[in-house]
């Protein structure tokens, strides 16, 4: 299986603050990679595709970016409602595997 | 906009078999894939495998012994069976539409349903 490691696992940040996630893959998957947002209780809701790809209805202040093993969320402008857990998904080779997450609490 | 709903029991007794539906309202099960997942604290996210609408199923390996999933297309709903289950199958279950596109991404999610395991 293809192992997928987060960091850094917890940040606490302001509002308004730019924020980069980062996730990387024990082997090249090019640009076979999902990040997900996931808010307490509720079901992972899709950022972004194929590494870079913004999912429609996600605003502009997230972005992603990286291919083969080293892959980054950005949030430019750290908004109230974006303080959640993100996690990364490969889908390079089945099973699809995901990062353990990555906490985002306000400072 | 297609929704999914799990249902199933909260509870499972350990060497029993955890049976889960989800509802597809809003769309059709026809011609997408359709996953199952679950997520508790120790292990983190983890996809137990999918069905096509018209069958063909594939299980993630480490599972692939005790899970089944299945697709009911009369009534748009797919269903999961995890037999033998124990304490570590305690988690929060999701059924998902996906994987979608050549990406294999997950775009729509039931709202997850906690199963614990104890006798």
């Amino acid at each position: 299986d293809i192992q997928m490691t987060q960091s850094p696992s917890s940040l606490s940040a302001s509002v308004g603050d730019r924020v980069t996630i980062t996730c990387r893959a024990s082997q090249n998957i090019g640009s076979y990679l999902n990040w997900y947002q996931q808010q307490p209780g509720k079901a992972p809701n899709l950022l972004i595709s194929a590494a870079s790809s913004l999912h429609s209805g996600v605003p502009s202040r997230f972005g992603g970016s990286g291919s083969g093993t080293d892959f980054t969320l950005t949030i430019s402008s750290l908004q109230p409602e974006d303080f959640a857990t993100y996690f990364c998904q490969q889908s390079y080779s089945k099973p699809y595997t995901f990062g353990q997450g990555t906490k985002l609490e306000i400072k | 906009q297609v929704q999914l709903q799990e249902s199933g029991p909260g509870l499972v007794k350990p060497s029993e078999t955890l049976s889960l539906t989800c509802t597809v309202s809003g769309g059709s099960l026809r011609s997408y894939y359709w996953s199952w997942f679950r997520q508790s604290p120790g292990k983190g996210l983890e996809w137990l495998g999918y069905i096509y609408y018209s069958g063909g199923p594939y299980y993630s390996p480490s599972l692939k012994s005790r899970v089944s999933i299945s697709v009911d297309t009369s009534k748009n709903q797919f269903s999961l069976k995890l037999s033998f289950v124990t304490a570590a199958d305690t988690a929060v279950y999701f059924c998902a539409r996906g994987p979608y596109s050549n990406y294999g991404y997950f775009e729509h999610w039931g709202q997850g349903t906690l199963v614990s395991v104890s006798s």
